[in-house]
Parts: C-alpha cells; structure tokens; sequence
C-alpha cells in the first residue's frame, strides 16, 4: 500500500513563527500535492511538484512556498504564519500526468492553529 | 469562483436506502472526474472515477453517473451502510494534466 507520511498531527504557533510542514511518500511517486480544507471550500492546491527541485504554484501559494530536496519529500513552509492560515493541511502524491494516474494518495492531514 | 460545486453540504440517509450525492461544475475542459471519501482525522481516499467518454461506472455498491451536457454528475451508493458516514468530495481535471480541482464536500450520515 502506498504511505503517505504527514510529520504532525496537530501543531499549534503563534503568528509571526516560521512553520515547517513535512510530508514524506514511500512509492516512488513522481508528482507531490499540498491542499489545505476549510468548511465549505473542499480542498484547495496550494503547490505541487513533478520532480524534485521542481515546484509548481496552486490556487492559492501566497503567504507559502515549498520545498522538493529529494523525491519522497515535500515540505509546506508558512514564512510567517498568520491567522488565517489556521486549516488543515493534506499532502498527497501521485504516479505522473493523465488518466487514471489523477488518482491521488493522501496524508492524514496535519491540523494547525495559528494563535 | 468555484469550478466545482457541491451545493448540498449535507445528506442524512436511513441505512438501506439510497445515497444521492451530486456535483456541478462548469469548466467543459474536464474530462475525468474522480469521487473521494474523508473520515475524520484521515486524509481523503479514492472512491471511483469517470472519463468524460462514459455516462456511467459502477463498482460495487457505488455508482457514478455523468452527464456531459448538464455539466453535472453524481454518486449513487446502494444500499447505504452506516460505514458510508463520510464526507464525499468530487473532484475534476483536464488539460491541465494532474491537478485536481476539489468541490466543498458533502456530509453524508446514514442512520442506522
């Protein structure tokens, strides 16, 4: 079975810190995703990458950016967290472009509340 | 603006019958469609997908139903169990290669 490992559960900062989100997947996967779910607004593509030191912005990248040092990793940075960054935050990947490779596997999603 | 839309935010079913959850959306690039489920404290999972070349793809007691020229598809599970308790995300791409673009989600209860 594909994993995907999300590094925190939970994670709780204050506004202003500089927040590392790390995923990790164990598939060889070429392509990695970071989404964010509000209520209501399903998930949302922040950024992801086709290969490594690659990156590609989503649908909403301000006020992020993102690491692909190697292939199994991907890392979310918030420079400055923010209020309104509090969400959950899911990292997926996925084998390449097209067809039924659109099938994406999923973390279990970190929960960050920025206070 | 939202591309996919999910307009009903919840469903409550009794155990048995059958869950209708839909999905509208408006871009006419997408063709193919996948449906994915979401417990609580768990990332999303894959529940079953949709080229735009069908109208239909069943697998097990799910089933989706596209139909192009509504922009709107749906997703059928019959009978209902209690483990179907979810929220259910559609989801679309299209020429733009792997990107998904996510509706809002629905809660589905099913009551035993």
């Amino acid at each position: 079975d594909v994993k995907v490992t999300q590094s925190s559960r939970y994670l709780v900062k204050r506004t202003g810190e500089k927040v590392f989100l790390e995923c990790v997947q164990d598939m060889d996967h070429e392509n990695m995703f970071w989404y964010r779910q509000d209520p209501g607004l399903g998930l949302r593509l922040i950024y992801f990458s086709y290969d490594v030191k690659m990156k590609e912005k989503g649908d909403i990248p301000e006020g992020y950016s993102v690491s692909r040092e190697k292939k199994e990793r991907f890392s979310l940075i918030l420079e400055s967290a923010s209020t309104n960054q509090t969400s959950m935050y899911l990292c997926a990947s996925s084998f390449q472009h097209g067809g039924a490779n659109e099938k994406l596997f999923f973390g279990s999603g970190t929960q960050l509340s920025v206070l | 603006d939202q591309q996919v839309k999910q307009n009903s935010p919840s469903l409550s079913v009794q155990e048995g019958r059958i869950s209708i959850l839909n999905c509208d959306y408006t871009n006419s690039m997408f063709d193919y469609f996948l449906w994915y489920k979401k417990y609580p404290a768990e990332g999303p999972t894959f529940l079953i997908s949709i080229s735009s070349i069908k109208d239909k793809n069943e697998d097990g007691r799910f089933t989706v139903f596209l139909n192009k020229s509504a922009k709107h598809l749906s997703l059928h599970i019959v009978p209902s169990q209690p483990g179907d308790s979810a929220v259910y995300f559609c989801a679309a791409s299209g020429d733009a290669g792997n990107m998904l673009t996510f509706g809002g989600g629905t809660r589905l209860m099913v009551k035993p």
